[in-house]
Formats: structure tokens, sequence, C-alpha cells
């Protein structure tokens, strides 16, 4: 079952923060947060195992929330080489695929 | 090799014609992983190899499509017959274990365009 994200696109200021949510009908065994820039490979955020842990690093983190079967990924004071597709996948157990979201479209304004 | 690299980088093929699209992991890495990209939207899975056998392989589409890897290391993806709606991004991704709790280092993609 897909993950679902929302929101699908957010545009931003330079400056301004956003959250971006990934939900689950299933329960998860992890969450894995990826950016792709337009026309690049995704790139690897953090990945988040169940037990409601946060991470961040620079000024991006996220959150997993096992009970509600969701993740937040919280941009603060974005720049604008934040833009790009944010994605998450899903796992419900260790040694299985990831299904993933169908993406949210960052767009950074100066 | 110091990335995950893909080819060709693009592919514009006949209708009906079949394809190879090839990937090389980063030295090392025993999990492999096949996705496909459509325009605008997030990526479908493929299938999964761990070493050289393919545990997971409920993602392929239809049985025009198969992927072999050999000696822990290259893979192949094979479209036969191609049809215009295999048009997308494929991406090939890799991780240094089996199982999800590490991160997948992405290629850059083989286009393929079936015209």
């Amino acid at each position: 079952q897909q993950p679902v994200q929302s929101p699908q696109a957010v545009i931003l200021r330079e400056g301004e923060d956003a959250v971006i949510n990934c939900s689950s009908s299933k329960a998860l065994y992890s969450v894995h947060w990826y950016r792709q820039k337009h026309g690049e490979a995704p790139v690897f955020l953090m990945i988040l195992l169940k037990g409601g842990e946060q991470k961040g690093h620079d000024k991006i983190s996220a959150s997993f929330n096992e009970k509600k079967q969701q993740s937040s990924l919280y941009l603060t004071a974005s720049q604008l080489s934040y833009s790009g597709t944010y994605f998450c996948g899903t796992e419900k157990d260790s040694n299985y695929q990831l299904i993933w979201g169908a993406g949210t479209k960052l767009i950074i304004k100066p | 090799g110091a990335g995950v690299s893909q080819s060709p980088s693009n592919k514009v093929t006949e209708k009906g014609k079949d394809v190879e699209l090839r990937c090389d992991p980063i030295s090392g890495h025993t999990a492999l992983y096949w996705y496909r990209q459509s325009l605008g939207q997030g990526l479908e899975f493929l299938i999964y190899f761990q070493g050289n056998s393919a545990p997971d392989k409920s993602g392929l589409p239809s049985d025009r499509f198969s992927a072999e890897r050999t000696g822990g290391s290259v893979s192949t993806l094979t479209i036969q017959r191609t049809q215009q709606e295999d048009s997308a991004v494929y991406l090939c991704a890799s991780s240094l274990v089996g199982g999800q709790n590490t991160e997948a280092f992405f290629g850059q993609g083989t286009r393929l365009t079936v015209v």
C-alpha cells in the first residue's frame, strides 16, 4: 500500500519553514526520506526506525510516530538548495521492500 | 566504483524491440534494486537482488520484463517487445547489505523512450 504524502507541492520563500507528511495505512518498521532534484538521482536524507525517534541534520529533521503510522519531515529556514521533490519510502518489516510515496515537490523562491 | 553507474543514459527504441539496461553497483554492495519512474511520478519498485538471487520479483510489471545479476555485481534489466507505456526513467540503486536499514545509493538512471 503506497504511503500518502502531503502536500503534493509547496512553494516557499527562502527562509520559510515547511513540513512534509508521509502517512501509511499499515504498521511501519521504518521510514526513509530522499530528495530528488530535477534530472538527478534521488539522494538519501535519513532513515527512521519504529520507536518514535527523531533525527536531523543541518536544518532538516524528521520524526516518526509509530502510533499514527506517520512520519513528518521538517525543513527549517529553507534554502534555495532545498528545492526538489521529496519522497518517503516505507517498510513494514526489516528485509522487506520499500514502498514509495508519490513525492512532494518543494519550490524555494529567493 | 565511486558510485552506481547505469548505461545507457538515454535509449530510444522502436516499439516491439528488446532493450537491455545495465547497472554497475558500488563495489561491495550486496543489495541491488531496480525502480521505474514515470514523468513526474514516484518510484515504482521492480525487483530486488541480494547477491545474485532475487528474493522479490513482485514488482515486475509483466513477463516481458526480466532481470539478472551476475557475480554479485553487474545487473541487467531486459525488456522484451517494448511498448510505449514502458517509456520511463529506470533507476538502479545499491546498498551495502540486504534489508532496508541502510542508505541506498542511486544511479543517474536510463531514460527509455519507446517510439
